[in-house]
């Protein structure tokens, strides 16, 4: 089941800098996704989401963009900062509307002091 | 603020033998889920609940697993002949809705070790 892929397992970034994540799906059904945080030892944080019918998300320092004829999305982080350091999944919910959430693969980033 | 708690946090086994995981969902959360992940692999969906009964459940969700909420708080999950792939984090979920834009809430997983 590959219908959310992340490409890239791992990324480091200077704190400070941006930090840019990005997330690929293949079922045009999909009109809803979720980006979620997780550190060692916890269990998946909600972070962020959007509706297809948006192109742009804004939540603080996190943003995420929908670019839905390229079926991709990517979550921005503005300044990065080195508690931002965990493993990020980009989830989209099934189309039998039951809650199951089908996630990528994750990215690991690195915020470095 | 509310959490979703799991116990235990480490589970180990050997194969063949039964596992109950145990999870407590945020209190007023109608909906719950349990999701795996094989180390190095991605998170993967299980089986939704509602209503004391399953939504929806994978292909991964045989006839070894099952879940129960035996009471008002408790969710569980059953393996019932452990095997070696079993092994990974099993994480429990609830959101208070269903739908597109539910959020989930994960507890913090159990890690459960088959030899």
């Amino acid at each position: 089941d590959q219908q959310v892929k992340q490409n890239s397992p791992s990324l480091s970034v200077q704190e400070g800098r941006i930090s840019i994540l990005n997330c690929d799906y293949t079922n045009s059904m999909f009109d809803y996704f979720l980006w979620y945080k997780k550190y060692p030892a916890e269990g998946p944080t909600f972070l962020i989401s959007i509706s297809s019918i948006k192109d742009k998300n804004e939540d603080g320092r996190f943003t995420v963009f929908l670019n839905k004829s390229a079926k991709h999305l990517s979550l921005h982080i503005v300044p990065s900062q080195p508690g931002d350091s965990a493993v990020y999944f980009c989830a989209a919910p099934g189309s039998s509307n039951t809650g199951k959430l089908i996630f990528g693969q994750g990215t690991t980033l690195q915020v470095k002091p | 603020e509310p959490e979703v708690t799991q116990t235990p946090s480490h589970q180990v086994t050997q194969m063949g033998q039964e596992v109950i995981l145990r999870c407590v969902p945020i209190s007023n959360h109608l909906y719950f889920y349990w999701y795996r992940q094989i180390l190095g692999q991605k998170v993967e969906f299980l089986v939704s609940f509602y209503n004391n009964e399953i939504s929806e459940k994978s292909e991964i969700f045989d006839d070894q697993f099952s879940v129960e909420r035996p009471d008002g708080s408790n969710f569980t999950l059953k393996i019932r002949s452990t095997k070696l792939e079993d092994s990974a984090m099993y994480f429990c979920a609830s959101s208070d809705q269903r739908g597109p834009n539910n959020e989930q809430f994960f507890g913090p997983g159990t890690r459960l070790t088959v030899l």
